[in-house]
């Protein structure tokens, strides 16, 4: 059993869309990160969460951390080419010291 | 701006032979982490360092083994290598756990 569970594991879009990633568990974690990984190249950590209800923007990236810290949300407002990739989350179990992956949500945006 | 680096991002190597895969972080980060992702798989953490000369498996160490003498360099080694260790491997480096991963570009590795 997957300890984080992403969906949609496939998003192909047309650009100008919005679209919302989701990463669930049911575990508590002490943060959260998303990273975006293009064909070829290692993750790039875009955002760590680290409060129960957090929200933080990335130019039109909006992630939130879930209020009981079990699960986030990456929400892109009009996706753009560049934004394609596979998109992790990762999350830290309190004492855990490693993090956890998902297995990722793969986007396309379509020009 | 921080950097981790892989030594290769490309080798081919024969079934059998020991292979060293380099990884060196500039950030004097503590922590560092090996990886590897196939596809349907994702991130699988092979083995795992918190301090120098020291280390932990981590899901998947069989097959593998890894030398940590100097805090900025952890190498992953295999020491005979097969055609299931075909894969893209991926060092990582962190500080505090929190704050995340700083990865490398990583290394496709085809051993035929």
């Amino acid at each position: 059993t997957q300890l984080l569970e992403q969906s949609p594991q496939f998003l192909s879009i047309q650009e100008g869309e919005n679209l919302t990633v989701y990463c669930n568990s049911s575990s508590v974690f002490s943060s959260l990160q998303w990273y975006r990984q293009e064909p070829g190249e290692g993750p790039v950590l875009l955002v760590t969460v680290v409060t129960g209800g957090e929200v933080k923007k990335l130019k039109r990236l909006t992630f939130q951390f879930g209020d009981a810290r079990k699960d986030s949300s990456l929400h892109i407002t009009a996706a753009q080419p560049g934004d394609t990739g596979l998109y992790l989350c990762a999350g830290v179990r309190t004492n855990a010291g490693k993090s956890t992956f998902g297995d990722g949500t793969t986007l396309t945006v379509k020009p | 701006d921080v950097k981790v680096t892989q030594s290769s991002r490309y080798l081919v190597k024969r079934t059998g032979e020991k292979v060293f895969l380099e990884c060196v972080q500039d950030m004097d980060h503590e922590n560092m982490f090996w990886y590897r992702q196939d596809p349907g798989l994702g991130l699988r953490l092979i083995y795992f360092s918190y301090d120098v000369k020291m280390k932990e498996k981590g899901d998947i160490p069989e097959g593998y083994s890894v030398s940590r003498e100097k805090k900025e360099r952890f190498s992953l080694i295999l020491e005979s290598a097969s055609t299931n260790q075909t894969s893209m491997y991926l060092c990582a480096s962190s500080t505090e756990m929190n704050y995340g991963y700083t990865f490398g570009s990583g290394t496709r590795l085809t051993v035929v």
